[in-house]
């Protein structure tokens, strides 16, 4: 299958400064990427959907200032949280898929692990 | 909106024992249904796939059928193994945008 590396793996900042995350289709182009945002035992909440070389469309209650995405290309899409607070740790994935149809399959990357103090 | 309830784990099984994980979904269109697995460490990996009512999806021992009376897509195995520990996702997609549940988290003990 196709495979979405995403980094770091993890990282811890200071309250205020901002993180950068990417995301990277390896041995695909993606039309579309996702982030989503994981608490603990709780679901994957979608945060926004990305097309390549357009602006992203942020889910209801993301703060679209906050939560910086860039899909400059179409192996790779970038999410900074600006300003991170504690209550920006938290669990981000990233996914990737082919195209947008019903029965695209999405390729997910493993996850980076932000937690600030 | 959309939406996926799957039962609370942890769920703990010996080894070669049946599972089934209970996914429900509540969907104003035919979405289509997956389960998603999350071995420790990893990405989400697709389990399996089902498109439309009554088509079943299979993968590595596990089934799931699509079940539009019930609107469910239970997940079982006749006979896991340790290897199969993880956290179970059931979702559905509806356009370009996946609904998860919250996960079941399955252990396996010899």
């Amino acid at each position: 299958g196709a495979v979405v590396s995403q980094h770091p793996s993890w990282v811890i900042c200071k309250s205020g400064t901002s993180v950068k995350i990417e995301c990277r289709s390896l041995d695909f182009q993606a039309t579309t990427m996702f982030w989503y945002r994981q608490f603990p035992k709780q679901s994957l909440m979608l945060m926004a959907t990305s097309n390549e070389g357009s602006k992203a469309t942020y889910e209801q209650g993301v703060e679209k200032d906050k939560f910086l995405i860039n899909h400059a290309s179409l192996t790779l899409s970038t999410l900074t949280v600006t300003s991170a607070h504690p209550e920006d740790s938290s669990f981000y994935i990233c996914s990737a898929s082919k195209g947008g149809g019903q029965d695209t399959e999405a390729f997910f990357g493993q996850g980076t692990r932000l937690t600030v103090v | 909106g959309d939406s996926v309830t799957q039962m609370e784990g942890p769920v703990t099984l010996s080894e070669e024992a049946f599972l089934t994980i209970n996914c429900t979904y509540t969907a104003t269109g035919y979405p289509s249904l997956f389960w998603y697995v999350q071995y420790p460490g990893e990405g989400l990996q697709l389990l399996l796939k089902a498109t439309k009512a009554d088509d079943k999806g299979s993968n590595k021992g596990f089934e799931a059928t699509y079940r539009k009376e019930t609107t469910s897509f239970h997940l079982e195995k006749g006979s896991v193994q340790v290897s199969d520990s993880a956290v179970y996702f059931c979702a559905l997609r509806w356009g370009n945008k996946l609904t998860f549940g919250t996960g079941t988290q399955l252990k396996v003990e010899l």
